[in-house]
């Protein structure tokens, strides 16, 4: 069964460093999203793709972080300067169609000092 | 999207069915209600939707009420690999999936 891979599993990084999230979605698949979980906290929408622009995000996607689709493959969530604040877990999600469902992949859990 | 309103935790037997509720009184008519369960800060898992016919699949199956403000996900025969957060999300033409605090669902020997 296809699924939706993230890399990498782990990150820690220092305080203002540039960060890189990559995520594989569902192949066939067209709407792509990030999500955040912070530990103990619920998750939060940030940010969804579709035809290479984005579609809706929250009021957490500031100008700090920004998404691509560099391939025909990846999704990738890059933070510019990271803070404190942006440690989390940062999942990405595929759907076929914008109302269908959305499948999750396993996770990175971001870890800034 | 409308608001959804969930207990806090439950607890289940073994083999038993786990019987999870969900309120969302204020649901408009094309709004999709979707389950989603997390496993200890794995991704989340999509169980099942529906919009107003119950619905059944391999996982569980979800009894939509007639006035479509209530719902409830019935897992048949719950194992430990089962408790998890379950999340009730009630969503229509936005793509962003809200989630709430959700069910904390204990499946115990």
């Amino acid at each position: 069964e296809p699924e939706v891979t993230q890399t990498p599993s782990h990150q820690v990084t220092q305080m203002g460093q540039e960060v890189i999230l990559r995520c594989v979605p569902i192949s066939n698949h067209l709407y792509f999203y990030w999500y955040r979980q912070i530990l103990g906290q619920k998750v939060e929408f940030l940010v969804s793709f579709y035809n290479n622009e984005i579609s809706e995000k929250s009021e957490i996607f500031d100008d700090q972080f920004s998404v691509e689709r560099p391939d025909g493959s990846n999704f990738t969530l890059k933070i510019r300067s990271t803070k404190l604040e942006d440690s989390a877990m940062y999942f990405c999600a595929s759907g076929r169609q914008g109302l269908e469902t959305q499948y999750f992949g396993p996770g990175t859990r971001l870890l800034v000092l | 999207d409308a608001k959804t309103t969930q207990p806090p935790s439950m607890d289940c037997a073994e083999g038993r069915a786990a019987n999870l509720p969900c309120n969302h009184s204020t649901i408009s008519g094309n709004e999709y209600v979707y389950w989603y369960r997390q496993i200890h800060s794995q991704g989340p898992q999509y169980i099942i939707h529906g919009l107003k016919n119950n619905e059944t699949n391999e996982m569980a199956s979800l009894i939509i009420t007639e006035d479509r403000k209530s719902s409830t996900l019935i897992l048949p025969h719950a194992t430990l690999r089962d408790t998890a957060v379950y999340y009730c999300i009630v969503i229509n033409a936005g793509n962003m999936l809200t989630f709430g605090g959700g069910t904390r669902l204990m499946v115990k020997p």
